[in-house]
Order: structure tokens, then sequence, then C-alpha cells
């Protein structure tokens, strides 16, 4: 069975300094996708980054990028320059077809 | 810009009781699903459907549960007999595509707790 690690529940980071979130999955496909989202307090689920298993190269969205490790069956988010309203429950997922898995979640807060 | 709506936002209820929960996916997506996460675990799929059937469900979309489009922007999600570990964040989604790279945007959940 897929499964998704969220080793971190909290972390926290000052304003304007980069934060890493680590997840790890368990799979024995070779083609699927990986994705961190963001739910901010109170607000739904809203897409952060994606990650295609094919591609060796690391996915990059403005202040975030990933750092997708294949072999080790790693995907950690970057979060450069943080910032306030980066403030929130961030998950990890992996999905093939319709099988989409979610971690437990990390807590982000921001100090300013 | 297009948001998945659930409603209600809490709903309370009785164990036994039926609930049916709320979502209006976005107009033009064509496939939906349903999460649940209980307090402090993992978000879990429950089911997705498209063209009016279930294309997919997981080991916990047991007979209890079962889905609806009853017209054509309502998604309901029906709890039959709800009990005590029925208590979570219902979460709706839909997509354009079905595939992987497509997109699944969130509604905001609803939090049913079973009394």
């Amino acid at each position: 069975a897929q499964t998704v690690t969220q080793s971190q529940p909290e972390m926290s980071v000052q304003e304007a300094e980069t934060v890493t979130l680590s997840c790890t999955y368990d799979t024995s496909e070779s083609d699927y996708y990986l994705f961190w989202y963001k739910q901010p307090p109170s607000r739904q689920m809203i897409l952060v980054i994606r990650q295609e298993a094919y591609k060796q190269q690391n996915a990059t969205e403005n202040r975030f990028s990933v750092n997708f490790q294949k072999a080790a069956k790693s995907f950690s988010l970057k979060i450069s320059d943080s910032q306030l309203g980066d403030a929130a429950m961030y998950f990890c997922a992996y999905r093939k077809i319709n099988d989409m898995r979610f971690g437990a979640g990390t807590r982000l807060t921001v100090k300013p | 810009e297009p948001e998945v709506t659930q409603t209600p936002s809490h709903q309370v209820t009785q164990m036994g009781q039926e609930v049916i929960l709320r979502c209006v996916p976005i107009s033009n997506h064509l496939y939906f699903y349903w999460y649940r996460q209980i307090l402090g675990q993992k978000v879990e799929f429950l089911v997705s459907f498209y063209n009016n059937e279930i294309s997919e469900k997981s080991e916990i979309f047991d007979d209890q549960f079962s889905v609806e489009r009853p017209d054509g922007s309502n998604f309901t999600l029906k709890i039959r007999s709800t009990k005590l570990e029925d208590s979570a964040m219902y979460f709706c989604a839909s997509s354009v595509g079905q595939g992987e790279a497509d997109e699944q945007f969130f509604g905001p959940g609803t939090r049913l707790t079973v009394l």
C-alpha cells in the first residue's frame, strides 16, 4: 500500500527566512505524481506545487520549490522568504491514477 | 475565481441518524471526490465519481455511504446510519479530468459531529 509520511507535525520559521518541510512516501510504482497542498485556518486546501515522478527536474513555483529524491522516495517542500500568509497546514500527497493518499500534515507557524 | 462550496459547514447529529453532506463542484468539472479527515489524522480518500457512477472507492466507503449527483450542480454524500467514528471533516473536491496531473480543487469541508 502506498503511504505518505510527514515526520514534522509542527514547524516554525521566522518571517523572510527559509523552511523545509519533509515528506517521504512508499510505493512500488515508477510513474506517479506528488503534491503539496496548503490549508490555511478554516479554509480549503489549495495546491501549492506538483511533481511528476518521471521528471528529474525539481518543480518550482515562485517561492516554493521541492527537492524530489525518487530513489529515496523523498519529496520535501522548501519555502523561501517566508511570509505571514504562508502560515497553514501543509499536506504532502501521492497520486497514482485515482488513488490519492495524503500525509498527516505539518502545521507551519510564521513568526513576525 | 470559481470555488467548490460545501454545506453545511458544521453538522451535528445523533448516532444512527442519516446525514447528507452537500457539495457544489466547479461548474465545468467532470470528476468529483469525497475525502474525510478524522481529527488529528490523515486526509483519506473515500470515493470518486464520474458520469453518474462511482469510478473508485476506498475500503472506508462501505454500504453505509452513498453518493449522488441529484441535479446538474450538487454532489452529495449520504451516511445512512451514522456511527461515532464517522465524526470527521468531510472534504469534497472536483477536477476537470481524472489524470494524475489534473488538479483537484477542494471545498472548505463539512465538520460532522456524531453524538
